[in-house]
């Protein structure tokens, strides 16, 4: 069975400091690998995938992230903070057989301090 | 391109009382995909629906059914409510003709049990 971890269910960070969310993944099969955003009273909105293309993965917002097979990680980073990235991100992971079952991690809520 | 539609965004229901949630994939996508959103258990996956047939199921009680239109149109419906089902209930689709498309998702229902 998949699964994904995320370390620090809360990360408080400055403005304009570097944005570091962890995730580590658990998959028998090569992994299709998501990090989504909520915004409050909102549904998720997709930052960047990993489909085995390239390890660095570049997403929107100015959001990247590594995919490293050998620590089984997929941390999310942006060099700069901005107050408009406070939100919950989640990290997920599905199959690479067609499965479009999504499992998520619990999220990690950041805020930034001005 | 209009995005994914959930209707209602909001619902108060009274236990024993069922539910219909309905969801519209953007335009194209034949995989919708259920979820639900507890502040307890996190995001967790309820069914997905491709061509109208049930492809993949959550570790939900019966009381969770879904369908699939011709038109790629989805609902859930949970009978005999519970205080435990007060939740958001997010539709995600995707065009899912190739591994590891993404999800596309709505900005959900927020179902309140009382």
């Amino acid at each position: 069975a998949q699964s994904v971890t995320q370390l620090g269910s809360h990360v408080s960070v400055s403005e304009g400091a570097l944005v570091l969310l962890r995730c580590n993944y658990s998959s028998s099969v090569p992994p299709y690998l998501f990090w989504y955003v909520q915004y409050p009273n909102q549904g998720l909105q997709l930052l960047l995938k990993y489909t085995s293309a390239a390890t660095l993965v570049k997403g929107i917002n100015g959001f990247e992230a590594e995919f490293k097979k050998s620590e089984t990680s997929f941390h999310l980073t942006k060099p700069s903070a901005h107050m408009s990235d406070a939100a919950e991100y989640f990290c997920a992971v599905s199959d690479s057989g067609g499965n479009e079952k999504l499992t998520f991690g619990t999220g990690t809520r950041l805020t930034i301090i001005p | 391109k209009a995005g994914v539609t959930q209707t209602p965004r909001y619902l108060i229901k009274t236990r024993g009382q069922q539910v219909t949630l309905s969801c519209s994939p953007i335009s194209g996508h034949r995989s919708v995909s259920w979820y639900q959103q507890t502040p307890g258990q996190g995001l967790q996956f309820l069914f997905e629906y491709f061509s109208e047939t049930q492809r993949n199921k959550g570790n939900f009680p019966g009381r969770f059914s879904g369908r699939q239109f011709s038109n790629s149109r989805s609902e859930m419906n949970v009978s005999t409510l519970e205080l435990g089902d007060s939740a958001l209930y997010l539709c995600a689709s995707s065009f899912a003709a190739i591994a590891g498309t993404e999800a596309f998702f709505g900005q959900g229902t927020r179902l309140t049990v009382v």
